[in-house]
């Protein structure tokens, strides 16, 4: 499995945007970008995925770089709900499994 | 809608116990999954399952077992408890393909 690499933690204030970068320059064509959170004694939490283009949903927006080297997960409005933990994983097309890495532990400063 | 429901929420054993944690779905998802979390890190997949009657390993196998009898239900189970298995378990479902995956609120055990 294709590795990321994640900065260990990033901190921000209320109300303000948040973007989260992520390091996969080992990705292969068909790997697909993933980003989940884990809120404090929860289990994780689907935020976002794309392939190439950026994609925005209802949570974030996922901006991913010309040669998908690179991706970045924005939070465009933080609040204090958003403190937890955010993993980047590449996912195989097809694939079913997720491999985690240690993640960015995310501090929202009211 | 319930989701993915987790039993039990806590559990302590001695070593050498057995026991089965559940997990059961509610939203017809062919892939299950397994991941435990120990402390300051990430998951680790144990085992997994894309349909009823079809298992296969993760990263991390060795201890547990699994089946896969219906499309709902898929339980992990510890055939004698070591301390090295303390942790929280995790377990996830999707639809097939690359569709997101679901996870439980977790089991936290502990052994002594």
């Amino acid at each position: 499995d294709a590795k990321t690499t994640q900065p260990n933690s990033m901190e921000s204030n209320e109300e303000e945007p948040v973007h989260l970068p992520c390091n996969h320059s080992t990705i292969s064509g068909t790997d697909y970008i993933h980003w989940y959170r884990q809120l404090p004694s929860q289990g994780p939490e689907y935020v976002i995925h794309g392939l190439t283009s950026n994609v925005n949903n209802r949570m974030a927006s996922l901006a991913i770089a010309e040669d998908r080297k690179s991706s970045t997960l924005i939070l465009h409005r933080a609040t204090l709900r958003d403190a937890a933990v955010y993993y980047c994983i590449l996912r195989i097309q097809g694939a079913q499994k997720l491999v985690f890495g240690q993640g960015t532990r995310l501090t929202i400063n009211p | 809608n319930a989701g993915v429901t987790q039993t039990p929420k806590f559990q302590v054993l001695k070593t050498g116990q057995s026991m089965t944690l559940q997990c059961a779905q509610d939203m017809n998802h062919e892939y299950m999954s397994w991941y435990r979390q120990d402390p300051g890190m990430g998951l680790r997949l144990i085992h997994y399952s894309v349909g009823a009657g079809i298992t296969d390993q993760g990263e991390v196998p060795n201890g547990y077992n699994v089946s896969r009898s219906t499309t709902e239900d898929f339980p992990l189970r510890l055939l004698s408890a070591a301390p090295s298995q303390t942790s929280v378990y995790f377990c996830a479902s999707s639809r097939q393909g690359n569709q997101p995956q679901h996870f439980g609120d977790g089991t936290r055990l502990s052994i002594l």
